[in-house]
């Protein structure tokens, strides 16, 4: 089994709909992020946490929201779903410690129309 | 800023060397990464240099530090067509946070 998994794998929305991303985790990390992923811009943080109580806007963290649901659980929310954020979304996970590998799921692929 | 960067694409022949490069700008990151990411996966750390060397070498794998200039690169030996991914750069400081370039998708050719 993926040590992180993410749900849905696809998701097709319309403008002004909420829609939430999940992750979860198996490895016992306590640190969970969120990115997303443009072509020719790499990827860009949206929001991070370093434990169940701690939640972090990163650099493009406008029109999302994070809910960190346990240590294992790390959900990602629009709002109200515009264009420009359709995108590959990625969790990614990682352990303390200072050579700061990261575990990353297999992505959502997002569209909204 | 905390800008990396890194060309889009690179091509080589199957058998030929690959050399991937990045330029950061934070003279204080601590680890710098390289990443790969295969069609339709996330991605996967491959290899990682702490910043007071200049060279790791891991199999296959060669990276090298200009530290003054800031530039990082990643030499694929012998480069196969299941090399054929997108690599990323990263840089990180005393955080956890990395900071991403923008990804050489490398194409390998028979």
């Amino acid at each position: 089994d993926a040590d992180v998994t993410q749900t849905p794998r696809n998701r097709i929305t319309k403008t002004g709909k909420r829609i939430m991303l999940e992750c979860s985790q198996t490895k016992g990390h306590d640190r969970m992020y969120w990115y997303r992923q443009d072509p020719g811009l790499g990827l860009r943080l949206i929001y991070y946490s370093f434990d169940v109580k701690d939640i972090n806007k990163g650099e493009i963290s406008d029109g999302y929201s994070v809910s960190r649901q346990a240590q294992a659980k790390f959900s990602l929310s629009l709002e109200s779903a515009i264009p420009n954020q359709t995108a590959l979304y990625f969790c990614a996970t990682s352990d303390t410690g200072t050579v700061a590998e990261q575990y990353f799921g297999p992505g959502t692929r997002l569209t909204v129309t | 800023g905390e800008d990396v960067e890194q060309s889009l694409f690179l091509s080589v022949r199957e058998g030929d060397s690959s050399v991937i490069n990045c330029t950061y700008t934070d003279s204080s990151s601590t680890y710098l990464y390289w990443y790969k990411q295969e069609p339709g996966a996330g991605l996967q750390l491959l290899t990682y240099i702490f910043s007071n060397m200049d060279m790791k070498q891991d199999q296959r794998l060669t990276v090298l530090l200009n530290k003054k200039d800031k530039h990082l690169s990643l030499r694929i030996a012998d480069t196969q067509t299941g090399d054929s991914a997108i690599y990323f750069c990263a840089e990180s400081r005393n955080t956890d946070k990395l900071i991403f370039g923008t990804g050489t998708r490398l194409q390998v050719f028979p």
